[in-house]
């Protein structure tokens, strides 16, 4: 089945400064990879998702970019604000496509004022 | 507003209690799944549903089931509680839409002290 590996599992940065979460995944044919904020006793929402047949995605700071070759997709933060500090959980979906998304561990992202 | 509903929002009981978490939606959706989740930690599946009277285990199943009567309601039942399943449960669903995966909708999660 697939296995989502994501790294840091802590981060902190000053702010303004930018933030890079890795995951890897292991089933060479997943096509579609999410990326979560769970902000502190709320809800895991979505925030920005890629498909395999693009490389990158961007939506004002955040940005996805993804490498099929080495198996790996990393979320992209830049000019950080107190209000991205929250928990972040990759995704990707096991073979066969029709079974729930794999989630990674979260990465927990301190913006330090 | 479409939205996924959980009750309680907050649950203590004692050991040996027969509990059920409720989950609504209001989305339309086929897909809904249940999560355990210590606050800020990694998110497991318990069950998931694709449809009515379909339902599946997910990695930490064997303590609890779940039916799909209805499209909108996904209860998950606890038979018998005990201190470890102390955590806070996260209902949440999705569109069907063939083997394509889309966003997910999380409720706002119940948290269950078990004493």
């Amino acid at each position: 089945g697939e296995n989502v590996e994501q790294h840091p599992s802590t981060l902190s940065v000053q702010e303004g400064d930018s933030a890079v979460i890795k995951c890897t995944y292991s089933d060479s044919a997943s096509n579609y990879f999410p990326w979560y904020k769970q902000e502190l006793g709320k809800r895991p929402q979505l925030i920005i998702d890629i498909r395999s047949n693009v490389g990158e995605k961007k939506d004002q700071r955040i940005a996805v970019t993804l490498n099929k070759t080495a198996k790996h997709f990393s979320l992209h933060i830049t000019e950080t604000q107190p209000e991205d500090s929250a928990v972040y959980f990759c995704a990707a979906p096991p073979r066969g496509g029709n079974t729930p998304l794999v989630f990674g561990k979260g990465t927990r992202l301190s913006v330090i004022a | 507003e479409a939205d996924i509903y959980q009750t309680p929002r907050y649950l203590v009981i004692g050991t040996g209690k027969k509990i059920t978490l409720e989950c609504s939606q209001t989305m339309g959706h086929d897909k809904m799944y249940w999560y355990q989740q210590d606050p800020g930690m990694e998110l497991h599946l318990i069950h998931y549903s694709y449809g009515v009277n379909s339902t599946e285990k997910g990695d930490l199943s064997s303590e609890s089931t779940v039916s799909r009567i209805r499209t909108e309601h996904f209860p998950l039942t606890l038979e018998s509680a005990r201190p470890s399943h102390t955590s806070q449960y996260l209902c949440a669903s999705s569109e069907l839409d063939g083997r394509a995966y889309n966003e997910q909708f999380f409720g706002p999660g119940t948290r269950l002290t078990v004493l």
